[in-house]
């Protein structure tokens, strides 16, 4: 049973540059959550796709977008890097009907901005 | 603004014993609520869900919730060093999709 993945695992940015990072959920999952996780905090919720549309967001600026496609993977675009966008950024794979919602996290992309 | 609270720790316990794990949440309605665990340097991995009041065991961990007095909280058995880690706790409202995470307690399991 294939997990969770996002690429790439690492990644060094300039500031004012765009990003983009992958996830591909777990089979059988069709939602995908994407969080940001500052050194010593919790997750922090940017936005949720479903059925390739944005089902919710977080408190997060526009510069942060997002995708679904039709096999349910998904891609964060970060735009107009800041130093503050440091931190490893997580997918999270779910089903998206009724239901509880257990959310399965990917390994994560460390994004450094210099 | 729905709080999760979690103590930071870290929590210190000798090999073998009971770690326990508190979590309070602001948010009366509440539905699910969820334990990861998270090495340093890695990903979140869930390890408990408990949606009724009451216990719920899994192996050497049993999730306890709480919902009149908010809390939830998880339990560890037979602790070992390979425990040791940062266990985040989340909460998800009826009204929402995602759940939202407190700061993690870090344990740590000395041999």
């Amino acid at each position: 049973d294939a997990g969770v993945t996002q690429s790439p695992t690492h990644l060094i940015k300039t500031r004012g540059q765009q990003v983009t990072l992958r996830c591909s959920p777990k089979s059988g999952h069709d939602t995908v959550s994407w969080y940001q996780q500052a050194l010593g905090q919790g997750p922090q919720f940017i936005f949720q796709y479903y059925e390739e549309e944005e089902r919710q967001r977080g408190n997060f600026p526009d510069r942060f977008s997002g995708h679904q496609f039709p096999n349910y993977s998904s891609e964060l675009n970060v735009n107009a890097l800041l130093l503050g966008d440091s931190a490893l950024y997580l997918c999270a794979s779910s089903r998206g009907g009724v239901g509880e919602h257990e959310q399965y996290f990917g390994p994560g992309t460390r994004l450094t901005v210099t | 603004q729905k709080e999760v609270e979690q103590n930071s720790g870290p929590l210190s316990v000798p090999e073998g014993a009971i770690a326990s794990l508190n979590c309070t949440y602001s948010d009366r309605g509440s539905q699910s609520f969820f334990w990861y665990r998270q090495y340093s340097g890695k990903s979140p991995e869930l390890i408990m869900f408990i949606y009724s009041n009451g216990d719920k065991e899994d192996g050497r961990f049993t999730a306890q919730l709480n919902k009149a007095s908010q809390y939830v909280s998880l339990l560890i058995r037979d602790s070992q060093p390979s425990d040791s880690a940062t266990y985040l706790c989340a909460v998800r409202s009826g009204g929402s999709y995602i759940p939202t995470f407190g700061r993690g307690t870090s344990l740590i399991v000395h041999p």
